[in-house]
């Protein structure tokens, strides 16, 4: 089984500027979270997506948006680019239809804005 | 906000050694999961632990659950040069609604 895909890997913004990233799940997996891993703050978590439903929500700014199509492919967008967004989003999915599911992640996309 | 803190921050030591990371949460919780991190790449999944469970072995790893105490022990022994990684401990949380949340990490250096 193909693991979790995620794309681009590397990205350069600019203040301002708005954003996309993709995250393609493991085949069958319906839930896919996402999260922000800074040095300073660590992994927080932004939303989770299960059946193109937002079944959880992270205290992030509104700026922060995902959704998830009927395949389970999710996307995250950011709007307004700050430079505190600077940091390596991660997706993770899991089968999300019971409790104690461990998390399959991607290896990120780095997001650095100038 | 972090859930579990992990103890020590770093943590370096010579192959063939034990390496002992120390976990602490705040609430109740359904499990608690242990992952590694390499450098630049996403989180892999190590072990679960449920809350009736106090022991878990899987390989050379061995994950220890207190929840009287709220805190949670992962011992690699015989390390590698290879487990040269970060380790994060998350919990689910027994509140409807909680998300999975992961503590600060232990970055493991295991010098050949």
């Amino acid at each position: 089984k193909a693991g979790v895909t995620q794309t681009p890997r590397y990205l350069i913004k600019t203040r301002g500027q708005q954003v996309t990233l993709s995250c393609s799940p493991i085949s069958g997996h319906r839930s896919v979270s996402w999260y922000q891993q800074t040095p300073g703050q660590g992994l927080q978590f932004l939303f989770e997506y299960f059946s193109e439903t937002q079944r959880n929500k992270g205290n992030f700014p509104g700026r922060f948006s995902g959704r998830q199509f009927s395949n389970s492919r999710s996307e995250m967008n950011v709007s307004t680019l700050e430079l505190g967004d600077s940091a390596l989003y991660l997706c993770a999915s899991c089968q999300g239809d019971r409790e104690g599911q461990p998390q399959h992640f991607g290896d990120g996309t780095r997001l650095s804005i100038l | 906000s972090q859930q579990g803190e992990e103890d020590p921050q770093a943590l370096s030591i010579q192959e063939g050694e034990n390496a002992t990371m120390n976990c602490s949460y705040k609430t109740s919780i359904n499990n608690l999961q242990w992952y590694r991190q390499n450098s630049g790449r996403g989180l892999v999944h190590l072990i679960l632990i449920r809350s009736n469970e106090r022991e878990k072995h899987s390989g050379r790893l061995r994950v220890t659950l207190d929840t009287s105490k709220k805190s949670s022990s992962l011992l690699i022994t015989a390390s590698r040069a290879a487990d040269t990684a970060s380790y994060f401990c998350a919990t689910d949380p027994k509140s409807s609604g909680d998300k999975l949340t992961f503590g600060t990490g232990t970055r493991l250096a295991v010098r050949p």
